[in-house]
C-alpha cells in the first residue's frame, strides 16, 4: 500500500506556459507566509513572500494569491522555463514565529 | 549570493559515531536560527530553534540528547548528532532570519547529507 508523504504532488508544464501551485494552510492565525523552491540536493530558496494583510503580490516572474477566508495560497509563474524545474514548498509563520511547511508540489518544465 | 552557509555539505561515517554540522549567518547576526530534517520526497520538519546564548528549544519527539545544538556566537550555530545510527540518515537543514520577529524571510543553507553506515 502507500506510504504517506512518499508522493509528492507534481505539476508537468510546457516550457512557456504559466504554472499555478497551490498550498492550504491549517493555521488560522498564520500571519506571515512564503514560497520557497527548492532544488534537488539543496536548501530552500526564497521566491516571494506575503503578509496576511494582504492578498496579492507580485515579483518578478511570479505572483502570491492569498485567500484566508478557505486558507489558500497560491503560486504563479509566468513564462515558465527549465530553470524553474523543482519543489515548490509554501509555509506559514504562527504566533510562535516558526515555519510550518507544506508537502511540495514538484514542477517539471518540459522543454 | 549566499547569506547561510552550511558544512559540511556530505557526511558519510559509521554507526556509533557523533557528527558535528555547522551552520553560519554570513553577513548579518542571527540571535535565533533553526534547524530541520528533510526525508527524500518530503517536506522540512522543525527539529529545534537555536537560541544564541541560550539553550536551544526542541520540537516535540526530538530527542535532545541525540541531537545537541550550540549557539555560542551570533552567526554559528552547531548541530551535533551523537552516537548516529542508519535511522538517522537524512538531510539536516538549518536556517536563520534577519530578524526573527519581523517580516523578514529565512534564509536557508544548502543542507548536509549524512549517511550512517
Amino acid at each position: 500500500g502507500e506510504s504517506v508523504g512518499l508522493h509528492l504532488p507534481t505539476l508537468s508544464v510546457q516550457e512557456g506556459d504559466n504554472s499555478i501551485i497551490n498550498c492550504a494552510y491549517s493555521n488560522s492565525a498564520s500571519d506571515y507566509f512564503i514560497w520557497y523552491k527548492q532544488e534537488s540536493g539543496k536548501g530552500p530558496q526564497f521566491i516571494i513572500d506575503i503578509r496576511s494583510n494582504m492578498d496579492k503580490r507580485q515579483g518578478q516572474r511570479v505572483t502570491v494569491l492569498l485567500n484566508k477566508t478557505v486558507k489558500h495560497l497560491s503560486l504563479q509563474i509566468a513564462a515558465t522555463q527549465p530553470g524553474d524545474s523543482a519543489v515548490y514548498f509554501c509555509a506559514e509563520r504562527g504566533s510562535n514565529y516558526k515555519l510550518t511547511f507544506g508537502k511540495g508540489t514538484l514542477l517539471t518544465v518540459n522543454p | 549570493g549566499a547569506v547561510v552557509s552550511q558544512h559540511p555539505s556530505w557526511v558519510i561515517c559509521k554507526s556509533g559515531t557523533s557528527v558535528k554540522i555547522e551552520c553560519r549567518s554570513l553577513d548579518f547576526q542571527a540571535t535565533t536560527m533553526f534547524w530541520y530534517r528533510q526525508f527524500p520526497k518530503q517536506s522540512l520538519m522543525l527539529m529545534a530553534t537555536s537560541n544564541e546564548g541560550s539553550k536551544a528549544t526542541y520540537e516535540q519527539g526530538v530527542e535532545k540528547d541525540k541531537f545537541l545544538i550550540n549557539h555560542a556566537s551570533l552567526t554559528l550555530s552547531t548541530l551535533t548528532v551523537t552516537s548516529a545510527h542508519p535511522e538517522d540518515s537524512s538531510f539536516y537543514i538549518c536556517s536563520a532570519g534577519r530578524g526573527t520577529y519581523s517580516n523578514q524571510p529565512q534564509h536557508f543553507g544548502d543542507g548536509t547529507r549524512l549517511s550512517i553506515l
